[in-house]
């Protein structure tokens, strides 16, 4: 089927360490991103890339970063300069980046430091 | 900054009522989505209008946009205890320098059997 998938559902950072959220489509989408959503929050972009090879910083991309060495892969790394990274993210991806086009999301990951 | 805020916060309607969804926008926008969260779980692309366009309708949802007050209503009719969940609308505003959405904070729906 096709898809966004995102792993570990659930992940345990101790202080000081970094985590790699991973996030894999097979839905041939140029278009990928990051969001963070907090309780009861909206989401918040914290990266996106409209191809491969090229990504753009969100609205808070500070103590994060990213790749996008293939068109099918965007994995997230939460470093140890993020103060609060205890929150759910969402991996989504859409065909182009263009206006217009609909957003397809993975399941989320959930991240707590512990 | 959120873009789009959603109103109410929270809205608790009993099996077969209608339940209405108000977003508003500050900007001028391209397009206007709506998307569903169940808890815990990733978003689900709804209805998408575009800013030429005053309503829109998908199965059992019925969209309006009204740019001159920069706002647009989700209207679910009938509904089920399975609507249960998070609402979100979600705007791509004219001039980013970047294709973008920006979501608001949703509208929490509680539909009880």
């Amino acid at each position: 089927d096709g898809g966004i998938t995102q792993s570990p559902k659930y992940l345990f950072r101790k202080e000081g360490q970094n985590v790699t959220l991973s996030c894999e489509q097979n839905l041939n989408h140029d278009a990928m991103y990051w969001y963070r959503q907090d309780p009861g929050q909206g989401l918040r972009l914290i990266y996106y890339s409209q191809i491969v090879n090229d990504f753009q910083k969100g609205d808070i991309a500070e103590g994060y970063s990213v790749s996008r060495e293939k068109k099918e892969s965007f994995p997230l790394t939460v470093t140890s300069a993020q103060k609060n990274p205890t929150a759910f993210y969402l991996c989504a991806s859409s065909i182009e980046g263009g206006p217009g086009n609909t957003i397809y999301f993975g399941e989320g990951s959930w991240l707590t430091v512990v | 900054s959120q873009q789009g805020e959603e109103d109410p916060q929270a809205l608790s309607i009993q099996e077969g009522e209608n339940a209405t969804m108000n977003c508003s926008y500050k900007t001028s926008i391209n397009n206007l989505q709506w998307y569903r969260q169940n808890s815990g779980r990733g978003l689900v692309h709804l209805i998408l209008i575009r800013s030429n366009e005053r309503e829109k309708h998908s199965g059992r949802l019925r969209v309006t946009l009204d740019t001159s007050k920069k706002s647009s209503s989700l209207l679910i009719t009938a509904s089920r205890a399975a609507d249960t969940a998070s609402y979100f609308c979600a705007t791509d505003a004219i001039g980013s320098s970047n294709y973008k959405l920006t979501f608001g904070k949703g509208t929490l729906l509680t539909v009880n059997p």
